[in-house]
This record gives C-alpha cells, sequence and structure tokens, in this order.
C-alpha cells in the first residue's frame, strides 16, 4: 500500500460546479497535512495547510479526519483556472521534517 | 522575498556524463529537498538536506548524490546518465519550524540522449 494515496481522477466538471478530492495516508504518527495544487510542466505550489479543525481559504475547503486517516479538499465555484493536478501531501516528522507526496488527481474545469 | 532558484533551467546530457543541478533555497531555509519527477509521473523524492548534512535519501542509486553548502545551497550530482534518468528535477526548501511546508524552485528540465 502506498504512504499516501489520491483518487485517480481525472475529475472533468463544468464552470460553477463543486468538486471534493480524498486523500487517504497510512503513517498514523503524520504530523502536518497540505494541498498543493500542480500546473502542467510547472513546479508544485502550496495550496494551504490542513488543520484538525479544518479550514476554508475562500472556494476551498480542507478537511483532516486523523482517526480515519483522511483529508478532503472541497472546491466551490470551479474556475477554468482551477485546472491542475493536486497532490496531497504528508509530513511524517518522523526526525525533522518528511515530507511525503501523493500522485494528484488531476481536474480539468471545462467551459 | 527571492523564491527558490534553481539552475540550469534546461540540461541536456549524453548517456554515461555527469550532471549537475543547483538550488538555492529561500533565504532562512535549511532544509532543501530534491525530487525526480519523469513525464507524467508523480514527484519521487530523492535526497533531503539540512543543515549541511544528508538527512534522508529516497529510493535511488548511489548515481544520484548531492551536497548543501554553508550558505544551504545545494548541488545534485547525477554521475553515470542513463536515458531514464530525463526528468524534471525539482528543488524545495523549508524551514525547520515542525509545521513548516515546502516551497519549490521551477526546476530544471534533464534530457539525457
Amino acid at each position: 500500500r502506498k504512504e499516501v494515496e489520491q483518487d485517480p481522477g481525472p475529475f472533468n466538471v463544468p464552470e460553477g460546479a463543486t468538486v471534493a478530492f480524498n486523500c487517504t495516508y497510512s503513517n498514523s504518527a503524520s504530523q502536518s497535512f497540505f494541498w498543493y495544487r500542480q500546473d502542467c510542466r510547472k513546479e508544485p505550489k502550496l495550496l494551504m495547510s490542513v488543520y484538525s479543525s479544518g479550514n476554508e481559504d475562500g472556494r476551498f475547503t480542507a478537511q483532516l479526519n486523523r482517526a480515519s486517516q483522511y483529508i478532503s479538499l472541497l472546491i466551490r465555484d470551479s474556475k477554468l483556472s482551477d485546472s491542475a493536478t493536486y497532490l496531497c501531501v504528508v509530513n511524517n516528522d518522523n526526525y525533522g521534517q518528511n515530507f511525503v507526496f501523493g500522485p494528484g488527481t488531476r481536474l480539468s474545469v471545462l467551459p | 522575498e527571492a523564491g527558490v532558484t534553481q539552475s540550469p533551467t534546461h540540461l541536456i546530457k549524453t548517456r554515461g556524463q555527469q550532471a549537475t543541478l543547483r538550488c538555492s533555497p529561500i533565504s532562512g531555509h535549511t532544509s532543501v529537498y530534491w525530487y525526480q519527477q519523469a513525464l507524467g509521473l508523480g514527484l519521487q523524492f530523492l535526497l533531503w538536506y539540512d543543515e549541511g548534512e544528508e538527512r534522508n535519501r529516497g529510493n535511488f542509486p548511489p548515481r544520484f548524490s548531492g551536497r548543501q553548502f554553508p550558505n544551504y545551497s545545494s548541488e545534485l550530482n547525477v554521475n553515470a546518465l542513463e536515458l531514464e534518468d530525463s526528468a524534471l528535477y525539482l528543488c524545495a526548501s523549508s524551514s525547520t519550524l515542525r509545521t513548516g511546508s515546502q516551497y519549490f524552485g521551477p526546476g530544471t528540465r534533464l534530457t539525457v540522449l
């Protein structure tokens, strides 16, 4: 089993749709969690950190369920510019910092 | 504040040659990470340096090596290049805070002919 798993996608949604991505991680000792987005042939960029209480940033909402070892990302009112690959990232922090990237879920928002 | 920088942007080598890639982290960041991303694949962790020491390495052969300098910049060296080493090599930096996230450079695209 991979350490971080994500919905394989791709997700093709119309503009204005709401879309949710799921991510599971296997290391119960994982300390911190992030969502990154990566545009085609570009570097990953931090989208948001994920906190235990859940957090929101505009149209984006992230949730963490430590008991189920599950992270989610909800995008409301999708825009064409949201088209990208979304990477779930877990920091195991066994010693210092140990980031593990999921394989990513590709989103295409269609006009 | 300047972001993570990498050089060169593109690098073309032939099989058997050596490649050297460079990375400068964000000012104040002491950790540097190297990843390989082959076309259409996810990020594969290569190496992690912190305070000049190699802290962890991924499942790559010893011909992938590197170092971190006193100013926290880093080099990735790939010896005896193989065709399958063609990929985007990404460098990221982070602070030593436990909840720190990583910030990526634009990458070096290595092509092995």
